[in-house]
Formats: structure tokens, sequence, C-alpha cells
């Protein structure tokens, strides 16, 4: 069960658009439609922002949105805002298990 | 509204175990896998594994099998993950969250902090 593999930084302007990805294999990301996404905060609990690919809960911001092409998922956020700064991890179902991804710092300039 | 409030920070000394409890309200607890995560200081998420609270079924990462506990009690909607034999790599934040989509994870405890000293 290795970690999906994420950049560990991305950064932009407010404003800009920045995509974050995700990467696994046939068996987890590739193999399900339950890659999900989840924001956290310095000392806070996970937030998430994403589910099923590219489901937004009630409440999260139309400006995330998500993807999945192959054994690749994405987070994009766009219109990028001050309070997007955070880490931000991918998540997805594995034959039974789950598996998160490495983390993303995102940083706004 | 739906809530997943956790015990309190943790000290305990290499080779003891830590039981954390996940203190549940707002929803039919049974209705929703309980999920256990944790966070090294300045790691990542790592899954740990979950628990069925209707049937009590339960599934562990490879990396837990043996040393962690997973068990609920539904008297009182709560959760309880125990990790025995504890090392300093067990120094952590441990979260538990609910499955309240599909394989995904709606709602989260404020976490418990368990440090392992000697």
């Amino acid at each position: 069960q290795s970690a999906l593999t994420q950049p560990a930084s991305v950064s932009g302007s407010p404003g800009q658009s920045i995509t974050i990805s995700c990467t696994g294999t046939s068996s987890d990301v590739g193999g399900y439609n339950y890659v999900s996404w989840y924001q956290q905060h310095p000392g806070k609990a996970p937030k998430v922002m994403i589910h099923d690919v590219s489901n937004r809960p009630s409440g999260v911001s139309n400006r995330f949105s998500g993807s999945k092409s192959g054994n690749t998922a994405s987070l994009t956020i766009s219109g990028l805002q001050a309070e997007d700064e955070a880490d931000y991890y991918c998540y997805s179902y594995t034959r039974g298990w789950y598996v998160f991804g490495t983390g993303t710092k995102v940083t706004v300039l | 509204q739906v809530q997943l409030v956790q015990s309190e920070t943790e000290v305990n000394k290499p080779g003891a175990s830590v039981k954390v409890s996940c203190k549940t309200s707002g929803y039919t607890f049974t209705d929703h896998f309980i999920h256990w995560v944790r966070q090294a200081p300045g790691q990542g998420l790592e899954w740990m594994g979950y628990i069925n609270p209707n049937s009590g079924f339960t599934k562990h990462a490879q990396t837990f099998l043996g040393r962690v506990t997973m068990t609920r009690d539904t008297s009182t909607n709560t959760a309880y993950m125990e990790v025995s034999w504890l090392r300093s790599d067990d120094t952590a934040i441990y979260y538990c969250a609910r499955e309240g989509i599909v394989k995904a994870l709606d709602i989260w405890g404020q976490g418990t902090m368990v440090t392992v000293s000697s």
C-alpha cells in the first residue's frame, strides 16, 4: 500500500488557477472512481473538498474541481485566494483498503 | 449537527498501550463506517483502518495488523482505537472520521495527540 504520489508544493498568485496531480496505479486511482481530496490548514482537521473524483460536497466553493485520466487524478483550484493556502491530500479506495497521497503544500504568492 | 468528539491528549511510555475514543452525535451511529487516520509531526496523513459500527467488522492497513484494535460501543455511539506496544514513531495526531459519503470522509474529529516518550 504505497502512498499516492503528489508534488510536494504548488504555488500561484491570487486569481490564478493551479492544478495538483495525484498519481497511483490501476489498483487504486485508475481502478475505481473513488478518489477524494482533502484540504488541511495548520493545526486543523482535514476537510473534504471533492469526492468520487469530481463531486463537490455542499458548501464547498465551485472554484474547486476534480478530474481523472488513467492512473492520475487532479484537483484544480481556480481564482486562487489567500484562504486556499493549505496542504491538500488525495485519497483513493484500493481493493478493500484506502491510501492517501503524499500531500501538496499550496502557497499563494 | 453531526459531531465527532475525541478524547484528550495522551502521553505514554514505549511498550504501553493507548486507547483513543471518538464520541459521535447528530446521526445514526450504525449507519456509517468510522475510519482512523494518523499524522506524525510534520508528516502526511496515513490511513489506519475502519470499523463498521453495525456489525463490528474491522479492516486494518497492513502496517497496523496485530498492534491496532478498533472497537465500538453502540450504547454510547462511541468508537475506540487502541494501539499496543507503543513506539516512539507512533507519536502522532490520531483522527477519527465518518464515511458519510461512499468511500470518502465527510466529518472528522478534532484529533487526539499521542506522544510516546520515556
